[in-house]
């Protein structure tokens, strides 16, 4: 079990710049989330995949946002025209199918949008 | 909606105080209850879940319990150590759903 990866671990970019982060869940587990969290705040759920599957995407999340996961591994998370607003923690976290599984973090990747 | 309300920290205790963070929650049915914790640096951890009323989660001294009656979960340690400086998170899951809700989170202090 070597953990959630997340890459890169920081990403400064100009507003209105184009970014992406990538997310490696744990081998074995099928689901896999994108949560948001900002200075002082509990994490705040973005999107959720079950395998290659998007199954739940929150209605806060701007349509300048998209993630993937193509073969049901990994993920990416794009931000398009990047805001000043958008800057925050990007956190990924991967469970196992069943309930209630627990879900595993990784170390987040922190955007600065200046 | 289902929603998770702690305590406002920071809390700042000394070394073998005993330590209580509350969390309520709002949900329908029978969500499944958790404790994450964020070390300085680090992700989130699982610190303990419970799953239905009454149950009891424990992990490395702490407890929580599941209270149906009062919709609470509220963490406890009889004796914090510096290590324990971190910052905690309540959370819930419904058993239907896919969705973690989390709390804002209560920052801890732990002084010699």
């Amino acid at each position: 079990d070597t953990g959630v990866s997340q890459n890169p671990r920081h990403k400064i970019t100009k507003r209105g710049q184009n970014v992406t982060f990538r997310c490696d869940p744990i081998s074995e587990h099928n689901r896999l989330y994108w949560y948001r969290q900002t200075l002082g705040q509990g994490p705040e759920f973005l999107t959720y995949f079950q395998n290659e599957a998007q199954l739940e995407k929150s209605r806060l999340l701007s349509d300048r946002f998209s993630a993937e996961r193509p073969k049901g591994s990994f993920s990416t998370l794009e931000i398009q025209r990047t805001e000043q607003g958008d800057s925050a923690m990007y956190l990924c976290a991967s469970s196992q199918f069943g309930d209630p599984s627990p879900l595993h973090f990784g170390n987040g990747t922190r955007l600065t949008v200046t | 909606g289902d929603s998770v309300t702690q305590m406002e920290g920071p809390v700042t205790l000394s070394e073998e105080a005993f330590l209580t963070i509350n969390c309520t929650y709002t949900a329908t049915g029978y969500p499944s209850l958790f404790w994450y914790v964020q070390y300085p640096g680090e992700g989130l951890q699982l610190l303990l879940k419970a799953t239905k009323a009454d149950d009891k989660g424990s992990n490395k001294g702490f407890e929580a319990t599941y209270r149906k009656e009062t919709t609470s979960f509220h963490l406890e340690k009889g004796s914090v150590q510096v290590s324990d400086s971190a910052v905690y998170f309540c959370a819930l899951r419904q058993n239907t759903g896919n969705q973690f809700y989390f709390g804002t989170g209560t920052s801890l202090t732990v002084i010699p």
